[in-house]
């Protein structure tokens, strides 16, 4: 079946310093990736929809320089966490999907667990 | 996208027939109901998904009435590896693919 891979599965950094999170289809291309971020006792939240080679779509009350999101290419996406802190600490999870415009389920990967000291 | 109501926890013997209730009752023409599961610390896995007919994979079935304002996902042999999370979705497949989840029914499976 598709896997999506993201790396790290886990960081912790000092606040102030900006996270690099990747996401990575490994057996399909991605026209579209997402991301979510989910907190303790909570369901995913989306935050951005990005489709290869474009800008990426933040979701209302995201901040999309805070997060940056690029998606160079069908098998890469990225989320870069910039001047974290604190409150930033999440559960951190993408998707992606091969075709656009279809029934085509997403797949998910395992997550990144952020925590900012 | 439509909005979905699932109950917010069920409990089920292992072993037995997990049926998990999804009401969709704004469902459009277009909308295809999807399933997912979370396991804790985990990413959400995908089950299985339908636009107006039953459907049946290695995992589950996905029965969906005929008005389609409803659907039932059913683990026929749950064990304690499907203690998790399940969210039921609806998105049309004219969208982005965005998935807007719920709260999710956790289903715990007891021995």
């Amino acid at each position: 079946g598709a896997v999506v891979s993201q790396h790290p599965s886990w960081v912790i950094c000092k606040s102030g310093t900006s996270v690099k999170i990747e996401c990575r289809s490994l057996d399909f291309q991605a026209t579209t990736m997402f991301w979510y971020r989910q907190f303790p006792k909570q369901s995913l939240m989306l935050m951005a929809t990005s489709n290869e080679g474009s800008k990426a779509t933040y979701e209302q009350g995201v901040e999309k320089d805070k997060f940056l999101i690029n998606h160079a290419s069908l098998t890469l996406s990225t989320l870069t966490v910039t001047s974290a802190h604190p409150e930033d600490s999440s559960f951190y999870i993408c998707s992606a999907r091969g075709r656009a415009y279809s029934n085509q389920p997403q797949h998910f990967g395992d997550g990144t667990r952020l925590s900012i000291l | 996208d439509a909005k979905t109501t699932q109950p917010p926890s069920m409990d089920c013997a292992e072993g037995r027939a997990a049926n998990l209730p999804c009401n969709h009752s704004t469902i459009s023409g277009n909308e295809y109901v999807y399933w997912y599961r979370q396991i804790h610390s985990q990413g959400p896995q995908y089950i299985i998904h339908g636009l107006k007919n039953n459907e049946t994979n290695e995992m589950a079935s996905l029965i969906i009435t005929e008005d389609r304002k409803s659907s039932t996902l059913i683990l026929p042999h749950a064990t304690l590896r499907d203690t998790a999370v399940y969210y039921c979705i609806v998105r049309p497949s004219s969208n982005t693919g965005k998935l807007i989840f719920g709260q999710g029914t956790t289903l715990q499976v007891k021995p």
